[in-house]
């Protein structure tokens, strides 16, 4: 059973648009919640993060929302950049799961020129 | 922007070979991880270490060991490979509490 669902395998935007990345989980005792980048043949690479204390944090064109009535969250990036094209992790931790990691499938985000 | 490193980066190997895929983490880091990913799937965890001299299995079962004998050092080890081991092996290393992980560059392994 997944608990973190990144339901659309796959986004394609035209370069300096929004790019709105969802994803969505299921236990309600996540309360710390990232985004990852991944390159082929690369590991993962962090992005931002978001504690359920809060619904927004941004850093520079990077942006996550969480909604934690909706168990949603989503990362925003704006102007979205040719260069950002890669797989995005969702990925979701519960306190006292001693910084163990859920992830998602990841979505496949390419930026047109 | 963390210090892992994942030795060798891709590896061929035959069936019935025992392997043994390296990690080194240069920032003092406590935790560290071992994930098998495959391709449009998520990350697997697969072995994890909180400290020295302590290994647990992750949530995927797996036919590899691990030890921790160093804390900068996280090897993991395959006694005999198999064609389903085939997989990309991404290690990493987390130093806060709240879990934060960074990861090394990979290692694609395939077993033919």
């Amino acid at each position: 059973d997944q608990q973190v669902k990144q339901n659309s395998p796959s986004l394609s935007v035209q370069e300096g648009r929004i790019s709105i990345l969802n994803c969505d989980y299921t236990n309600s005792m996540f309360d710390y919640f990232l985004w990852y980048k991944k390159y082929p043949a690369e590991g993962p690479t962090f992005l931002i993060s978001i504690s359920s204390i809060k619904d927004k944090n941004e850093d520079g064109r990077f942006t996550v929302f969480l909604n934690k009535s909706a168990k949603h969250l989503s990362l925003h990036i704006v102007p979205s950049q040719p260069g950002d094209s890669a797989v995005y992790f969702c990925a979701a931790s519960a306190t006292g799961a001693n910084s163990k990691l859920t992830f998602g499938k990841g979505i496949t985000l390419s930026v047109r020129p | 922007e963390a210090d892992i490193y994942q030795t060798p980066r891709y590896l061929v190997i035959g069936t019935g070979k025992k392997i043994t895929l390296e990690c080194s983490q240069t920032m003092g880091h406590d935790k560290m991880y071992w994930y098998q990913q495959d391709p449009g799937m998520e990350l697997h965890l697969i072995h994890y270490s909180y400290g020295v001299n302590s290994t647990e299995k992750g949530d995927l079962s797996s036919e590899s060991t691990v030890s921790r004998i160093r804390t900068e050092h996280f090897p993991l080890t395959l006694e005999s490979a198999r064609p389903s081991h085939t997989s990309q092996y991404l290690c990493a290393s987390s130093g806060t509490p709240r879990g934060t992980q960074y990861f090394g560059p990979g290692t694609r392994l395939l077993v033919l």
